[in-house]
């Protein structure tokens, strides 16, 4: 089946260690976006490619930055990781022609000690 | 700017009973809606979604929702709740320009009581 993966589902992490997150997709699709969830709290958007254009939102912090290597894959690098960067991060794909539908991986939970 | 409120933070409900969640959206055109739900430690799955037409929309595993411009409302509803149906669920707004950036709600936790 066609699939958002991301991989580690599991990560942990040392304060200040520098920490990457995976996703890859077999939709196709040519929009990836990767999130932000904190416990009890909405997604929230960090940045998303449009092929291959970067869109970083306004409030990610600069310790956030992302590649995209080609369509399928896309990675979340935090180069700095603090306590409050301890969250799920979920990586989603989506494209003009499925109706503006996001498709979202199962998520990494990253635990930063 | 889009804004999305989820006025409930947990809700219960009996196994069987009927079930409704809020949701009111902020945003200067037609907007696009969604709701997801997410289980435990996984990601997010899309119930439905609204963009025209046809104002009550179906989704999957029993949901319908309901578009109402007049009240900025976008409420989740479904006839008969299974205790399988517990987990989060996030109304979202996109807006039309080919593709979305979506503002998620808060969230609203359902519980399911036996």
């Amino acid at each position: 089946d066609a699939m958002v993966i991301q991989n580690p589902r599991y990560q942990v992490t040392q304060f200040g260690k520098p920490v990457t997150l995976s996703c890859s997709q077999t939709l196709n699709h040519n929009v990836m976006y990767w999130y932000q969830q904190k416990s009890s709290q909405a997604p929230k958007l960090l940045f998303h490619y449009y092929d291959k254009d970067f869109n970083n939102e306004a409030d990610t912090p600069d310790n956030f930055q992302s590649r995209r290597p080609n369509t399928s894959f896309c990675f979340l690098d935090i180069r700095s990781p603090g306590l409050g960067d301890a969250a799920m991060y979920l990586c989603a794909t989506s494209t003009r022609t499925s109706g503006h539908k996001q498709y979202f991986g199962p998520g990494t939970r990253l635990t930063v000690t | 700017a889009q804004s999305v409120t989820q006025p409930d933070i947990h809700i219960t409900v009996s196994e069987g009973a009927s079930l409704e969640l809020r949701c009111n959206y902020s945003y200067g055109a037609t907007p696009y809606l969604f709701w997801y739900v997410q289980s435990p430690g996984q990601g997010l799955q899309l119930l439905l979604k609204y963009f025209s037409g046809d104002t009550l929309v179906q989704g999957i595993k029993g949901f319908e929702a309901e578009f109402k411009r007049s009240q900025s409302s976008f409420n989740l509803r479904k006839p008969s709740v299974h205790w399988s149906d517990a987990a989060e669920y996030f109304c979202a707004v996109g807006g039309n320009s080919g593709y979305s950036t979506l503002t998620f709600g808060k969230g609203t936790m359902l519980l399911v009581s036996p």
